[in-house]
């Protein structure tokens, strides 16, 4: 059973730091893995998507890598405003066909102006 | 575009009582999606549909239903609401099944 896991649960830097945020998973057996940031009362907004043929996807300040291999995902924030609070989350997908994305519980982020 | 509605945004019901959370897309996409958020858990999927006339079961369906009568629409039904279905639900939706989910604003839905 796939089992996504995002440590620490909160964090709280200065701004201006460059920080990253950590997803782990159990299987490696992934089709893709997606970030996404959810505001307070808000749905989720998608961030980035990475393939599993693929090593890491940009976005701006934010860049997302993928190692497989290790089941690990990590999301690099550069230079950190205060609009950058919110909750972020990763969710695996196993495989094409298998609609179920597994969620992790996320990382709540507060950027201190 | 409106990308993906919900209503209603909030929502008290009694134990035993039914209701309908509306979820609406206007992306023409063929996949969508009912998930549940509960605390500190991730969230996880009720029910999801590849296309009009196509429904299939999530990883938590018992206790809701769900309908597709056309592209746009995805209804979740709850039949006799328990205090264990007060969560936050999102309605999610995606051009296929590898591409990026869009996700509405959710319904909080409190069963006392």
């Amino acid at each position: 059973k796939q089992e996504v896991t995002q440590i620490p649960a909160a964090l709280s830097v200065p701004e201006g730091e460059n920080l990253v945020l950590n997803c782990s998973f159990t299987d490696s057996a992934i089709y893709n893995l997606q970030w996404f940031r959810q505001d307070p009362g808000k749905g989720l907004t998608s961030l980035l998507l990475i393939q599993s043929s693929q090593r890491e996807q940009t976005s701006g300040r934010l860049n997302a890598s993928l190692d497989k291999s290790s089941g690990r995902s990590t999301l690099y924030i550069a230079a950190s405003q205060p609009g950058d609070s919110a909750t972020y989350l990763c969710a695996v997908k196993r495989s094409f066909g298998n609609e179920k994305l597994t969620f992790g519980t996320g990382t709540r982020l507060t950027i201190i102006p | 575009n409106a990308g993906v509605t919900q209503t209603p945004k909030f929502r008290i019901l009694k134990i035993g009582q039914s209701m309908t959370l509306q979820c609406t897309q206007d992306m023409n996409h063929n996949y969508m999606y009912w998930y549940r958020q509960d605390p500190g858990m991730g969230l996880k999927l009720i029910y999801y549909s590849v296309g009009a006339g196509i429904t299939d079961k999530g990883e938590v369906p018992n206790g809701y239903n769900v309908s597709r009568s056309t592209t746009e629409d995805f209804p979740l039904r709850l039949e006799l609401a328990a205090p264990s279905q007060t969560s936050v639900y999102f309605c999610a939706s995606s051009e296929d099944s590898l591409d990026t989910q869009y996700f509405g604003p959710g319904t909080r839905l409190t069963v006392l």
